[in-house]
């Protein structure tokens, strides 16, 4: 089955350092999305990506959709405190009929203030 | 808009009863909504994909019979958990999907954290 990972499990930074989460698919992707959660909530959608090389700019956070429809990344410029929290990519499978999403494993980031 | 509630938010039942836990889509009609769970630490698990007024489709290794799922209307899904026991202590996350096709996003009601003693 459809398998998404996802890189680094933990990255702790400094405030006004950068932050990058990267996230691959088994499986070519139809879109893939983008959550976070904070310590004690519930997922919360940021971003939907759909074209092959999209990027996408939400203020400091950066979205990318590989090429290939099989990759994708977010990038943080300058951390804040209010970042913090856990990143969730979800894929959903191009080959897929239920519009299930696979999520990976999420990148918990703390932000040292 | 696209406001999910899930209600109870915490509940603590002892083992051997039934929970049910109710998740509604405010301000959207959705035809599917999906039943999560996520341990501490974890991601997210997908139990099972409800449609409306249909079965719900389990995912590999979630038992049917003991996680019941109805789809009753555009904007109420219900997960019951049958014969609760400490193992099914866990934080159950629904999502109702938005949108047309294969590109709605999702959008996930607040979670219910059960805990079974």
């Amino acid at each position: 089955g459809q398998q998404v990972m996802q890189i680094p499990q933990y990255q702790h930074v400094q405030e006004g350092e950068d932050f990058t989460t990267y996230c691959n698919s088994s499986t070519t992707l139809s879109n893939i999305q983008w959550y976070k959660q904070r310590p004690g909530g519930h997922p919360v959608f940021l971003i939907q990506l759909v074209k092959s090389g999209e990027v996408k700019k939400q203020k400091r956070l950066t979205f990318q959709f590989g090429e290939a429809k099989k990759n994708s990344s977010l990038h943080i410029t300058a951390t804040q405190t209010t970042d913090v929290g856990t990143y969730f990519c979800a894929g959903r499978d191009s080959g897929g009929s239920n519009y299930k999403l696979t999520f990976g494993k999420g990148t918990l980031l703390t932000v040292n203030p | 808009g696209a406001v999910v509630s899930q209600h109870p938010s915490w509940v603590i039942c002892k083992s051997g009863t039934s929970v049910k836990i109710e998740c509604r889509s405010l301000d959207f009609q959705a035809t599917t909504m999906f039943w999560y769970r996520q341990f501490p630490k974890q991601s997210l698990m997908l139990m099972a994909t409800s449609n409306e007024g249909s079965k719900a489709t389990y995912e590999q290794g979630v038992e049917k019979d003991k996680f019941l799922i109805n789809h009753a209307s555009l904007t109420l899904s219900t997960l019951t958990v049958t014969s609760a026991h400490p193992e099914d202590s866990s934080f159950y996350i629904c999502s109702a999907r938005s949108g047309s096709g294969g590109r709605g996003e999702q959008y996930f009601g607040p979670g219910t954290r059960l805990t079974v003693t």
